[in-house]
């Protein structure tokens, strides 16, 4: 079983559409979260960043972490065709960024 | 130029070739990392340095030869590689091992 399993997709909606993306895992020990966003032809690039249980807003963008059920979402509001990435999850037991452990990725298209 | 670049974006080589990959680092960072990138795999982390020395090596085949000359600079040397290093390999960066990773926009290789 991998440690982080996020939802596979590919995810289409239309434009303004909330999106919900998701990952679940095992490991009690990570207390770090991250979302990436990572463009066709380019790197990842770090979107959201959140420490233990709660939620984080930024933008159009919420990222929310329930340690208890061990889960993590990352809602975007009136999705854009600019939005359309694919979109990774990375957790860590510690500030360490070289040892987070990445989800699959999921990748989101916004239809004008 | 800003940030971090990568070349070639694209390298085919066959099984027999030696080939390097190049990063290179502009925002005087201190820690570089590489990763490697497979379809519907979660992204793995392959070797990180800091302060131009290596402190991790993640179990990778010898036939990947990382060489970090100066904190803004990294190389991956390959030799004799199979069709399964077929992947995107990204680079980063970061302040320190603890602080936000900035990637590069990778070298899609194909070994044939």
């Amino acid at each position: 079983q991998k440690e982080v399993e996020q939802d596979p997709g590919p995810l289409s909606v239309p434009e303004g559409a909330i999106v919900s993306l998701n990952c679940t895992y095992s490991n009690s020990a990570f207390q770090y979260f991250m979302w990436y966003r990572q463009y066709s032809r380019k790197g990842p690039e770090l979107l959201m960043y959140t420490y233990s249980s709660g939620n984080k807003e930024d933008g159009r963008f919420t990222a929310q972490v329930d340690k208890s059920s061990k889960y993590i979402s990352l809602f975007i509001r009136d999705s854009q065709p600019s939005d359309s990435a694919t979109y990774l999850c990375a957790m860590s037991g510690n500030t360490n960024a070289g040892k987070s452990t990445f989800g699959d990725g999921t990748t989101l298209t916004v239809k004008p | 130029e800003t940030g971090v670049t990568q070349t070639p974006r694209h390298l085919v080589m066959g099984m027999t070739n030696k080939k390097s990959l190049k990063c290179e680092q502009h925002l005087g960072h201190n820690a570089m990392y590489w990763y490697k990138q497979s379809a519907k795999k979660p992204l793995e982390l392959m070797f990180v340095y800091s302060l131009e020395e290596r402190v991790e090596n993640n179990s990778v085949p010898s036939r990947f030869s990382p060489e970090c000359p100066n904190s803004s600079h990294l190389f991956l040397h390959l030799h004799t590689l199979q069709p399964e290093d077929s992947a995107l390999y990204l680079c980063a960066s970061s302040q320190d091992t603890t602080s936000e990773q900035y990637f590069g926009p990778g070298t899609r290789l194909t070994v044939t």
